[in-house]
């Protein structure tokens, strides 16, 4: 069965320092997410992603955050100036068009020291 | 979009059936009842969605109450492997947006073997 992949899982970064996480969304899937869940707290939505260009995004989604897909099958989301607050977990999803089911990645845990 | 309210935790034993209950008094009428679940350590994963009709799948039945303010995930028959936190949302049928979600704290059910 397809399935979304993240890598890392795991990735400790310094405070201050740019962190890139990456997805590779299912093969014909055209919207793209991130969520974020910091422990012990809800899934909260970032930004969602369709035809090379934003579609929503939330307050979280400040001007630290960026996102891309780089080529035909990563997506990317940056943060530049990374601050403790940003230690949590980061799921990409990914949905074909036509469907209302979302297929989420395993996350990426960051760790902001 | 219209907000949803869940009982924090519930407790099944093994092998019997689940009925975990939702609440959507303010539901408008275009609006999707969607349900994911989160397994420890997992990203959520889509269990079921409907909008006013019940409805079966492999993995679960929704149950939607005639003035759609409520309804209920069954499963039907509970496994360990169901130990996880169950979200009901709702999301508005749009078409030209990102159809992204906002989870809230869910329903984490517990199976006692």
């Amino acid at each position: 069965e397809p399935e979304v992949t993240q890598t890392p899982s795991h990735q400790v970064t310094q405070m201050g320092q740019e962190v890139i996480l990456r997805c590779v969304p299912i093969s014909n899937h055209l919207y793209f997410y991130w969520y974020r869940q910091i422990l012990g707290q809800k899934v909260e939505f970032l930004v969602s992603f369709y035809n090379n260009e934003i579609s929503e995004k939330s307050e979280i989604f400040d001007d630290q955050f960026s996102v891309e897909r780089p080529d035909g099958s990563n997506f990317t989301l940056k943060i530049r100036s990374t601050k403790l607050e940003d230690s949590a977990m980061y799921f990409c999803a990914s949905r074909e068009v036509g469907s209302y089911e979302q297929y989420f990645g395993p996350g990426t845990r960051l760790t902001v020291t | 979009d219209a907000k949803t309210t869940q009982p924090n935790s519930m407790e099944s034993n093994e092998e019997e059936p689940v009925h975990l209950p939702c609440n959507h008094s303010t539901i408008s009428g275009t609006d999707y009842i969607h349900w994911y679940r989160q397994l420890p350590s997992q990203g959520p994963e889509y269990v079921i969605h409907g909008l006013t009709s019940n409805v079966n799948n492999r993995m679960a039945s929704l149950a939607i109450a005639e003035d759609r303010k409520s309804s209920t995930l069954i499963l039907h028959r509970a496994t360990l492997r169901d130990a996880a936190v169950y979200y009901c949302i709702l999301r508005d049928v749009a078409i030209y947006t990102g159809n992204q979600f906002y989870f809230g704290t869910g329903t984490s059910l517990t199976v006692i073997p």
